[in-house]
């Protein structure tokens, strides 16, 4: 059965400063999906990460992947208020079907 | 625009009431999902359809029911054998040919309480 495991599940981040958050998976299939919901709203897509070593950045988010230690990362640079929400990470399971497991999801605050 | 509806916003059932949470999409995706969402919790997944006229159960479906007679239409009810109904139910779909790289899109949710 597919975990994944957020962590920390809250993150009190101050304005200016650099943060990363985690998100770790138990197999060893492809395909890591980050996602930002912000409090009684849908989910939005942030990124797609395909393989081993793929990195994308939009704005101050950037995200990895690195399937042999089954992790993927989100790096926050100079946080800014905007960006006070909860990132979930999903896995695709291995197989055909087109199934997501999520994380439980990090809820990040920017403070002043 | 091309989106996900979901409908109602906020249903509220009674005991022993069946309802049901309409999911609309005209992305022309092929694939569609109903989530639950708990506070404090990351997303279950209920029920999935990959093809019309086809669904699999997903991690909770005990005490839901869906239907895929169209691409476009995915609809979920919550029966009487759901005895804790109270949460945030999201719908999402995906294009699985062509652009499988693709992630879900989800609609903006409906939020059903008991009265």
């Amino acid at each position: 059965e597919l975990k994944v495991e957020q962590n920390p599940l809250f993150l009190s981040m101050q304005e200016g400063k650099n943060y990363t958050i985690y998100c770790n998976y138990s197999t060893t299939s492809d395909r890591l999906y980050w996602y930002r919901q912000d409090p009684g709203k849908s989910l939005e897509s942030l990124f797609v990460l395909l393989s081993n070593g793929a990195v994308k950045q939009e704005g101050r988010l950037m995200a990895s992947l690195d399937t042999k230690a089954r992790l993927s990362t989100l790096h926050i640079t100079a946080a800014v208020h905007d960006l006070s929400a909860t990132y979930f990470c999903a896995k695709r399971e291995t197989g055909a079907n087109s199934k997501l497991t999520f994380g439980k999801g990090i809820t990040l605050s920017v403070r002043p | 625009d091309g989106g996900i509806t979901q409908s109602p916003k906020y249903l509220f059932r009674k005991e022993g009431q069946n309802v049901t949470l309409s999911c609309e999409q005209n992305l022309n995706h092929d694939a569609m999902y109903w989530y639950r969402q708990d506070p404090g919790q990351g997303l279950r997944l209920i029920y999935y359809s990959q093809i019309v006229n086809d669904f699999q159960k997903g991690d909770i479906a005990e005490g839901y029911s869906v239907s895929r007679e169209k691409k476009e239409s995915f609809p979920l009810t919550v029966t009487s054998a759901q005895k804790n109904p109270t949460a945030f139910y999201l719908c999402a779909s995906k294009l699985l040919y062509g652009r499988r790289n693709q992630p879900q899109h989800f609609g903006d949710g409906t939020r059903l309480s008991i009265l």
